[in-house]
């Protein structure tokens, strides 16, 4: 199947700074890509919707001042923690759509750490 | 209604059994269904999915049964595996590949 690399795989930062998760498709282009997050033994909750060359669209409840997102081309999405604090720590998981059908790549996650 | 109800949350087969989860889903817009597994500390990987147009769908192992009438789905697991020890998600989605509703997950354990 297609891959999804997200970087880094785990970070840790200390609260108060800004901290920025690249989540890359290798081997397809990715007008759409989705970023989750995921607390232990639950459910991925989708934080954005993010597409190229466009504004993300928040889920609501999402401070996006706080989690910033950028599609700035058709292989690459990113989201910047701003401000983290500890509650901030999360497992984050981004996600590709495969070209203009269905199917839904995720990557591996990023394990953030805020102390 | 967004929600995907998922059940079992956890679950334990025997090797060589089958494994059966369960979705239900209230959303008659939904028209892609697919899993996901996913281990600790990884990201979830697609098994296989479904479109409403087909009562079955089959790859290797992994069967998803599929009840448009009662929107429903499932996942068979067939001759579970030791390997197969992972947490399932079902998911929804509408029209092209639009963002993923996901169940609450299921944890399987394949016991020897």
């Amino acid at each position: 199947g297609a891959v999804v690399s997200q970087h880094p795989s785990r970070v840790i930062c200390k609260s108060g700074t800004s901290v920025k998760i690249e989540c890359r498709s290798l081997d397809f282009q990715a007008t759409t890509m989705f970023w989750y997050r995921q607390f232990p033994k639950q459910s991925l909750m989708l934080m954005a919707t993010s597409n190229e060359g466009s504004k993300a669209t928040y889920e609501q409840g999402v401070e996006k001042d706080k989690f910033l997102i950028n599609h700035a081309s058709l292989t690459l999405s990113t989201l910047t923690v701003t401000s983290a604090h500890p509650e901030d720590s999360s497992f984050y998981i981004c996600s590709a759509r495969q070209g203009a059908g269905n199917t839904i790549y995720f990557g591996e996650g990023s394990w953030l750490t805020v102390v | 209604q967004q929600q995907v109800k998922q059940s079992p949350q956890s679950l334990i087969v025997q090797k060589g059994g089958i494994s059966i989860i369960n979705c239900a889903y209230e959303n008659t817009a939904f028209d892609y269904f697919p899993w996901y597994q996913q281990f600790p500390g990884k990201g979830p990987a697609l098994l296989i999915a479904i479109r409403p147009d087909v009562s079955e769908k089959k790859e290797g192992r992994f069967t998803i049964s599929f009840n448009k009438s009662a929107k429903q789905f499932s996942l068979h697991i067939m001759d579970s595996q030791p390997g197969d020890s992972a947490t399932y998600f079902c998911a929804a989605s509408t029209g092209g590949g639009n963002k993923l509703t996901f169940g609450t997950g299921t944890q399987l354990k394949v016991e020897l």
